[in-house]
């Protein structure tokens, strides 16, 4: 079964300490995202990949860090994390080449992470 | 700058039919896509316009004029499942997706 599978759901932490949250797909994607999503504005980029070892900046990418080393895993690193980075976190996969950009964007279930 | 307008919210009647409407002012167009997203949930794609027209699917039709840089998504037979966030983004000159806030719509029996 194709899967996007996100880790940890649900997390509450406090400021300053780092975590990292887990992206993993079994599809092959090339294309792999990171968004955040908070209530009245949308969904925003935070970082993106279109294959292993390439990462790109997307519209919100301070406080945080990302690699990818695998094809399948897309990690997010808050080396830092500060109570304005409380959201709903969402990996996503695709296929898709940096000519053409992502095309039908498969989510995960969601991180929902509180910073205290 | 680049922007994306959709009603925030919506309601409508169970059976009904509702029409969803995007408008966009990006740098380019290469393309836009549709979302449904149920609460709490991932969004989950929907359809994809790329040239002018309606594309029809099942109880959901989307269409696209370049010209007017306006789409909208159309739900026949409404049903109670149908509540949710519907989202609109487009792919810019550069690919990169351009996201709207979202449409909450609500069915009422």
């Amino acid at each position: 079964e194709a899967q996007v599978t996100q880790n940890p759901r649900y997390l509450i932490t406090v400021t300053g300490k780092k975590l990292t949250v887990t992206c993993s797909q079994n599809m092959n994607h090339e294309y792999m995202s990171w968004y955040r999503q908070d209530p009245g504005l949308g969904l925003r980029q935070i970082y993106y990949s279109m294959n292993v070892e390439v990462t790109d900046k997307g519209d919100v990418p301070e406080g945080y860090k990302v690699s990818r080393k695998e094809k399948r895993n897309f990690p997010l690193i808050l080396e830092s994390p500060s109570p304005n980075q409380t959201s709903l976190y969402f990996c996503a996969t695709a296929t898709g080449t940096s000519s053409s950009g992502a095309n039908v964007l498969t989510f995960g279930a969601g991180s929902r992470l509180t910073v205290l | 700058g680049q922007n994306i307008d959709q009603p925030t919210e919506m309601t409508a009647t169970e059976g009904a039919i509702v029409q969803i409407n995007c408008t966009y002012q990006t740098s380019g167009f290469n393309g836009l896509f549709w979302y449904q997203q149920h609460a709490g949930e991932a969004p989950t794609f929907l359809s994809y316009n790329v040239l002018d027209g309606l594309e029809e699917k099942g109880r959901f039709s989307s269409f696209l004029s370049r010209s007017k840089g306006y789409s909208y998504l159309l739900l026949k037979e409404l049903q109670m499942k149908d509540s949710a966030s519907y989202l609109c983004a487009v792919k810019d000159s550069n690919y990169q997706l351009i996201w709207g806030a979202g449409t909450k719509l609500i069915i009422k029996p």
